[in-house]
């Protein structure tokens, strides 16, 4: 049981690249969050999935999208990327929604848009 | 839109002292409220979660208290170890999570 999984770890990109970012978790979750950390920012949400097939915007959803075309994935894209996008990503799931369940967080992505 | 404040930033203390991180949120009308620690590198994990409904939650060396209606919570820790040093963040849920700043703790051998 892994749990919650993110690929890549790090990476570099050079401003207007694009790349996608990859979640998957074994544990039959409905709800797939993805998440971004600053410093002095706390983690803010970007997207979210209430199952497979569904997206949802959270509080910053500008320049990302994501799709959740199976249960187990969750994916963020970065079409053209921007300094301001570099951040540490953290990708969650959870069984039932934020109103009654706990999330279970992946390791995260180190993204560097230089 | 839910703000949430964890004074201090930073606090570093002697092993084996007591100690509290507080956190405080400027809408009461939550549905939870959780306490995350989070290393170094790593993701969140999660320590304590309380509904609502309740006033508090304990789970070992640690106990957490909600005051819903004046929007503070407080995580002590007791007998603090080296071990305990990380970044604890608290969030608060409405139709979503909403997560603090964190308070990073050092805990000195």
């Amino acid at each position: 049981n892994a749990g919650v999984t993110q690929t890549p770890k790090f990476r570099v990109l050079k401003t207007g690249q694009s790349m996608t970012l990859l979640c998957a978790q074994d544990m039959n979750h409905e709800y797939m969050y993805w998440y971004r950390q600053d410093p002095g920012m706390g983690l803010r949400l970007i997207h979210y999935s209430v199952g497979e097939g569904t997206t949802a915007k959270g509080e910053v959803p500008d320049g990302y999208n994501v799709s959740r075309l199976k249960k187990q994935n969750f994916l963020l894209g970065l079409e053209s990327a921007a300094p301001s996008q570099t951040s540490v990503y953290f990708c969650a799931s959870s069984y039932g929604g934020a109103e009654i369940e706990t999330q279970y967080f992946g390791p995260g992505t180190r993204l560097l848009v230089l | 839109k839910q703000e949430v404040t964890q004074i201090p930033a930073a606090l570093s203390v002697p092993e084996g002292e007591n100690l509290v991180l507080n956190c405080s949120f400027t809408d009461s009308a939550i549905y939870n409220l959780q306490w995350f620690r989070q290393d170094p590198g790593k993701g969140l994990t999660s320590l304590l979660l309380i509904q609502s409904s309740q006033r508090e939650q304990t789970s070992g060396r640690l106990n957490a208290s909600l005051d819903k209606s004046s929007g503070r919570s407080t995580l002590y820790i007791a007998a603090s170890q080296p071990g305990d040093s990380a970044t604890y963040l608290c969030a608060v849920s409405g139709n979503q999570f909403y997560f603090g700043t964190g308070t990073s703790l050092t805990v000195i051998p």
